[in-house]
């Protein structure tokens, strides 16, 4: 099956400072891919959707000037947190629409968990 | 009121027994319809898609009520292996897809 990466998996930072997180498709294009965010024993909220070679198109209350996405090419998404603050920390995961698949099938990454200190 | 509801629970289920619940949607124009499953600290995993005339995969059956606006998930014969979150997926027009908060179900012993 399609396969997406992550990466980092997991990073411990310090407060003010950002973090880049990584989103691959390996072996599928996808010209949409998407950014969730999941906060202990909650459900995953969709943050953004990452579409490539145009801007991101941000869901409500999320700061695009604070996550920001960048969609360069057909295989890689990258969000990166500015600024980090402890409240930030949280499990983020990127989903791959594959462009040749069916139009609900989204792939998922294994999820980078980010710990701000 | 949330767009996808469930019941947190958790489910205690004996080893062998039968477990089933819902997931309620608030949007009637809601058009496709998925059971995930997450393991702790896992992303989650596609377990299988909602038909409207129900749908079965090995133990697993999904059932989808348009009119009261719920979907279902039964499994059968739980397995120790079934421990999981199972979330509640739907999706509206275009690809945003909009997450439940889980189910947890525990297989026991």
């Amino acid at each position: 099956g399609a396969v997406v990466s992550q990466h980092p998996s997991r990073v411990i930072c310090k407060s003010g400072t950002s973090v880049k997180i990584e989103c691959r498709s390996l072996d599928f294009q996808a010209t949409t891919m998407f950014w969730y965010r999941q906060f202990p024993k909650k459900s995953l909220m969709l943050m953004a959707t990452s579409n490539e070679g145009s801007k991101a198109t941000y869901e409500q209350g999320v700061e695009k000037d604070k996550f920001l996405i960048n969609h360069a090419s057909l295989t890689l998404s990258t969000l990166t947190v500015t600024s980090a603050h402890p409240e930030d920390s949280s499990f983020y995961i990127c989903s791959a629409r594959d462009q040749e698949g069916l139009p609900y099938e989204q792939y998922f990454g294994p999820g980078t968990r980010l710990t701000v200190t | 009121r949330k767009e996808v509801e469930q019941d947190p629970g958790p489910f205690n289920v004996p080893e062998g027994a039968t477990v089933a619940f819902n997931c309620t949607y608030s949007n009637s124009a809601s058009q496709s319809f998925f059971w995930y499953r997450q393991d702790c600290r896992k992303e989650p995993k596609l377990l299988m898609s909602v038909y409207s005339s129900g749908n079965e995969d090995g133990r697993f059956t999904a059932q989808l009520n348009r009119a009261s606006q719920y979907i279902s998930l039964l499994i059968r014969d739980s397995k120790l292996s079934d421990s999981a979150t199972y979330l509640c997926v739907v999706k509206a027009a275009g690809n945003k897809l909009t997450f439940g908060g889980g189910t947890r179900v525990l297989v026991k012993p």
